[in-house]
Order: C-alpha cells, then structure tokens, then sequence
C-alpha cells in the first residue's frame, strides 16, 4: 500500500490529454513539493517534473504537473505512443514513514 | 554529466547480507549539495525509497528497513554503497541508485541491478 495515492492505469489515443492523479496528505505533498518520474518499459525512471510544475532541460512542454492542497496531477497533451511508460509521483514526508514516499505508478497505455 | 552504476552479486541467499556498490562518473560524491540514495523496485511492483547518505556521513534510511540497512560512501572511490542484512524473498528487487537534490528530487539515476534472494 503506497503512500500517495495514483491510479494503477490510465489511456487516450495519439493526440489526446490525459491526466494522472496523486493524492497524499498534510505531511507529504501538503507540506512538500511534488516530483514525478516517468519510467519507460525496461528502463530506469526518469525525471520528469520536479517542484510541482518544472520540467527539467529536455522535457516536452507536453508534459505539465500542478498541485492544489494535498494533492498533484501531471497531464500531458498531444498523447505520442512514446508516452506510453509508468508515472510515478513523489514527495517528502514529514511522518516517521519516509524521507521520501512515492505514489503506487500509473500504467499509461497510448490506445 | 553525472553517470550512475550499480554493481554487485544478482543473487543472495536468504539470511545473507546483499551489498551494492554505486559508482559515480561525470560528478563527485563529495558535493555538499546533494544526498546519494537507493530506492528498490520489486518485480512488477512500486518504488520504495531505501535510503541516503550524504559526503558528510550523514545517513537517513527508511524505518521498514532501517535495522537491516547500512549506507557508506568511500569519497576516495567515488562511490556508495548498500548493505542489506538478514534478507528474505521479500527483498528481491532491481535496486537503483540516485543522486538527490532538494530542488530537482531523485536525478539521474542508474540503470538499476536485479537482486534475486533465493537459496
């Protein structure tokens, strides 16, 4: 059971925006930034947003992240089939859980 | 840039100790800006963040595994390592190494090294 609440899966098709949810509490995301990780299949995440809304050099401008209260959404518009990977989102918490804890990953399938 | 690697045995027995090492390139250990983590992936299954050491010695590990877990670095070497005692199935994994920062969080990361427990 993670701690920050994603969806296990998510689709579009090519073009379309689609949006992932993560959901934590006062104690992580309330209190804390918002990173997200990508990890294409077979491969090591990557950074893909840090500080809820910056897009680290090489990042498309497709993909945006955003956080209200204790909860983050990353959406990425104009769906490619290279999209198609685990979302991981990610925060600092400030209980006896973790430095860090993450979301359970969403599954993003390009239809 | 900075590179990443993991290295060490892709199988333990159980109640064994499983020791990493992390190699870093393209970068220093000994900067006093960043913390140098592992964080594990069991098959098919969500990250978990393991822990961090950072050039000071200053170590934070998460508290499911805080009493199996040791995080040293060697500057001289440039690398970091894990140790992980009395393992069982349950620590199967590919365990990644990441440098951490407070602004960019977990980047990059290295490629990641499958560990199996199993006699």
């Amino acid at each position: 059971q993670s701690v920050l609440t994603q969806p296990p899966s998510a689709s579009g098709s090519p073009g379309q925006r689609v949006t992932i949810s993560c959901s934590g509490s006062s104690s992580n995301i309330g209190s804390h930034y918002v990173f997200w990780y990508q990890q294409l299949p077979g491969t090591a995440p990557k950074l893909l947003i840090y500080r809820n809304d910056q897009r680290p050099s090489g990042v498309p401008d497709r993909f945006s992240g955003s956080k209200s209260g204790t909860s983050a959404s990353l959406a990425i518009t104009g769906l490619r089939s290279e999209d198609e990977a685990d979302y991981y989102c990610a925060a600092w918490d400030d209980s006896l859980r973790a430095h860090v804890v993450f979301g359970g990953g969403t599954k993003l399938t390009v239809l | 840039q900075v590179q990443l690697q993991e290295s060490g045995p892709g199988l333990v027995k159980p109640t064994e100790t499983l020791s990493l090492t992390c190699t870093v390139s393209g970068g220093s250990v000994s900067s006093g800006s960043h913390y140098w983590s592992w964080i594990r992936q069991p098959p098919g299954k969500g990250l978990e963040w393991i822990g961090y050491i950072h050039y000071d010695g200053t170590t934070n590990s998460s508290p499911s595994l805080k009493s199996r877990v040791t995080i040293s670095v060697d500057t001289s070497k440039n690398q970091f390592s894990l140790k992980v005692s009395s393992v069982t199935a349950a620590d199967t994994a590919v365990y990644y190494c990441a440098r951490e920062s407070t602004v960019v969080g977990f980047d990059p990361w290295g490629q990641g090294t499958l560990v199996t427990v199993s006699s």
